[in-house]
């Protein structure tokens, strides 16, 4: 089974509606992350959490919302969904030691296009 | 804030040897990754570099100059699975990684 999963895998939505994105680790790990990944910008990071109930924004945390209930699983919510959300969104985990080489562990990806 | 510079396409000949490189400008530093991203796949990860020197990781290898806020990725050997975009990504003070826009490797039989 994979470490890092993601749920759903494809999503066609339309403007305006709410849209919950999903990740869920089996890696005991503590860091969590939101990324979007759109053709020529790399990938940008859209929140953070270290812990359970600790939330972060990034980079471009406007239109998205997360929730981190639990150590393992961390959503990511587009509250009213715009065409300029269709990107690959990636969840990645790492873990909390600071001092050692923690290179992050990606999901899947959930492929969104919003018309 | 903190800016990293890849080039965006390269192309090479199987069995040959390439090198990706990547600059950076950062609000502290905390070390650099390199990761490989198939097409419509995840990242993955390759190397890291925390002190100045070079890395050795079968055919890959990654060089660190903090001095010079720069890295390259050295590809030996070259495969057609290594046609794909290798991403640079720095851990600034915050330790959180910086992801720069990525190179995409050609690899030509």
């Amino acid at each position: 089974d994979a470490d890092v999963t993601q749920t759903p895998r494809n999503r066609i939505t339309k403007t305006g509606k709410r849209i919950m994105l999903e990740c869920s680790q089996t890696k005991g790990h503590d860091r969590m992350y939101w990324y979007r990944q759109d053709p020529g910008l790399g990938l940008r990071l859209i929140y953070y959490s270290f812990d359970v109930k600790d939330i972060n924004k990034g980079e471009i945390s406007d239109g998205y919302s997360v929730s981190r209930q639990a150590q393992a699983k961390f959503s990511l919510s587009l509250e009213s969904a715009i065409p300029n959300q269709t990107a690959l969104y990636f969840c990645a985990t790492s873990d909390q030691d600071r001092e050692t080489d923690n290179e992050q562990f990606f999901g899947p990806g959930t492929r969104l296009t919003v018309l | 804030g903190q800016n990293i510079d890849q080039p965006t396409e390269m192309t090479a000949t199987e069995g040959a040897i390439v090198q990706i490189n990547c600059t950076y400008q950062t609000s502290g530093f905390n070390g650099l990754f390199w990761y490989q991203q198939h097409a419509g796949e995840a990242p993955t990860f390759l190397s890291y570099n925390v002190l100045d020197g070079l890395e050795e990781k079968g055919r890959f290898s990654s060089f660190l100059s903090r001095s010079k806020g720069y890295s390259y990725l050295l590809l030996k050997e070259l495969q057609m699975k290594d046609s794909a975009s290798y991403l640079c990504a720095v851990r600034g003070g915050s330790y959180i990684p910086t992801f720069g826009r990525g190179t995409s490797l050609i690899v030509h039989p």
